[in-house]
């Protein structure tokens, strides 16, 4: 079975343009997670779904962010205008309803973000 | 702040025993989770306590103290590919994959 699925793996934009990043979810996984990694900060919930229903955006960190499910298998974030600011990783993570053991959320491989 | 907190980095040498602490702070514990991550890789789940006590998996166990919100991560008979970032984290509430995250601990291996 895929794992969960990022794109693009790496991007490279200039302040004030549109990044928008792509994550494909293991299937048959009820919630999905939007997770930021900076040096500074750590890894950071931004926002995560439930059967594609945002449940709590409060790490998002301001109105330029904005993330979206509109299916289970396929969401976005989308940061616009992109700021040098959100240089970072951003993982998306995925796992089933009937979590029950640790063992059961997965990491996409991540989005490198760099704005210039 | 995420109420965790760990060290930054720690070194050892090859076949020495680590201990990696880590201590956290919240309401609603649903357990805490050790994670690896080597450089430019996404976490990768090593080990997830909700009661107190030691697991021991190989050369590798975790221990667990609701009490003191105090966990750690040990690895024994250390060998150079353990060298990574490991991060502890806290769940809160039913959301397993809802999950407040410490820095991580930066370790590296000589050998």
């Amino acid at each position: 079975d895929a794992g969960v699925i990022q794109s693009p793996r790496h991007e490279v934009t200039e302040m004030g343009q549109e990044v928008t990043l792509r994550c494909k979810p293991i299937s048959g996984h009820d919630y999905l997670f939007w997770y930021r990694q900076t040096m500074m900060r750590g890894l950071e919930l931004l926002i995560y779904f439930n059967n594609n229903v945002p449940i709590d955006d409060s790490g998002m960190p301001e109105d330029r962010f904005s993330a979206k499910m509109p299916n289970a298998s396929f969401s976005t974030l989308k940061i616009q205008p992109s700021e040098p600011r959100d240089s970072a990783v951003y993982f998306c993570a995925s796992n089933p309803r009937d979590a029950s053991s640790g063992n059961t959320i997965y990491f996409g491989e991540g989005s490198w973000l760099t704005v210039v | 702040g995420q109420n965790i907190d760990q060290p930054t980095e720690m070194t050892a040498t090859e076949g020495a025993i680590v201990q990696i602490n880590c201590t956290y702070q919240t309401s609603g514990f649903n357990g805490l989770f050790w994670y690896q991550q080597h450089a430019g890789e996404a976490p990768t789940f090593l080990s997830y306590n909700v009661l107190d006590g030691l697991e021991e998996k190989g050369r590798f166990s975790s221990f667990l103290s609701r009490s003191k919100g105090y966990s750690y991560r040990l690895l024994k008979e250390l060998q150079m590919k353990d060298s990574a970032s490991y991060l502890c984290a806290y769940a809160r509430g039913s959301t397993l994959g809802r999950l407040y995250f410490g820095r991580g601990t930066q370790l590296t291996v000589w050998p």
